[in-house]
């Protein structure tokens, strides 16, 4: 079946610090991926996507490259900021739902 | 234009009683789904409507339930509360015809005690 698998959090970094988030999948085909984020007491923001292989999503100096042969889809950033801090999520599209991965929490101190 | 609204934002409701969602999704969007977030399971699919009909289903038992309006708006109803219905219930619209991309609403917060 389809499934998302993240790397474990909490994450936690200086600011300006390099950030990855790992995420792999398990899917048939080859569904869109999604990183969504959420901070304290909101609902989901869609962050970036990716449609097919190869294809790179990026916004707000997020990138993450779909990877068709490690089935993976990593979220990086190269300096994140204290206002970065928040849980991200990582999903892919199931016919019109979407698998979420557990999520990361991220922690960025100034 | 304007988001994905939810109400109430939150809710507070005794084991066994029932309780009503309303999310309005974004202006043009067809599709809406609901998805329910708990700190031990995660984000897990409810339901999908679209053009009123539902379109797709995750595992969740009967007692949980939808419909959508003619407006595109839509409720989901969970009869028979139990204390592990507590969670953030969250509405996300999205075209659902050329495009499956999802916008979510801030959630409604139900606590069952």
């Amino acid at each position: 079946g389809n499934s998302v698998t993240q790397m474990e959090g909490p994450v936690t970094l200086s600011e300006e610090a390099f950030l990855t988030i790992n995420c792999t999948y398990t899917a048939t085909g080859y569904p869109s991926l999604f990183w969504y984020v959420q901070y304290p007491g909101e609902g989901l923001q869609l962050l970036l996507k990716a449609t097919k292989a190869d294809d790179k999503g990026s916004n707000k100096g997020f990138e993450a490259t779909y990877r068709k042969e490690t089935t993976s889809f990593h979220l990086e950033k190269g300096s994140v900021q204290v206002s970065d801090s928040a849980v991200y999520f990582c999903a892919l599209q199931a016919g019109t739902a979407l698998i979420f991965g557990k999520g990361t929490t991220l922690s960025v101190s100034s | 234009k304007a988001g994905v609204t939810q109400t109430p934002r939150y809710l507070i409701k005794t084991r066994g009683q029932q309780v009503t969602l309303s999310c309005s999704p974004i202006s043009g969007h067809r599709s809406v789904s609901w998805y329910q977030q708990t700190p031990g399971q995660g984000l897990q699919f409810l339901f999908e409507y679209f053009s009123e009909t539902q379109r797709n289903k995750g595992n969740f038992p009967g007692r949980f339930s939808g419909r959508q309006f003619s407006n595109s708006r839509s409720e989901m109803n969970v009869s028979t509360l139990e204390l592990g219905d507590s969670a953030l219930y969250l509405c996300a619209s999205s075209p659902g015809t050329t495009s499956y991309e999802q916008y979510f609403g801030p959630g409604t917060r139900l606590t069952v005690t």
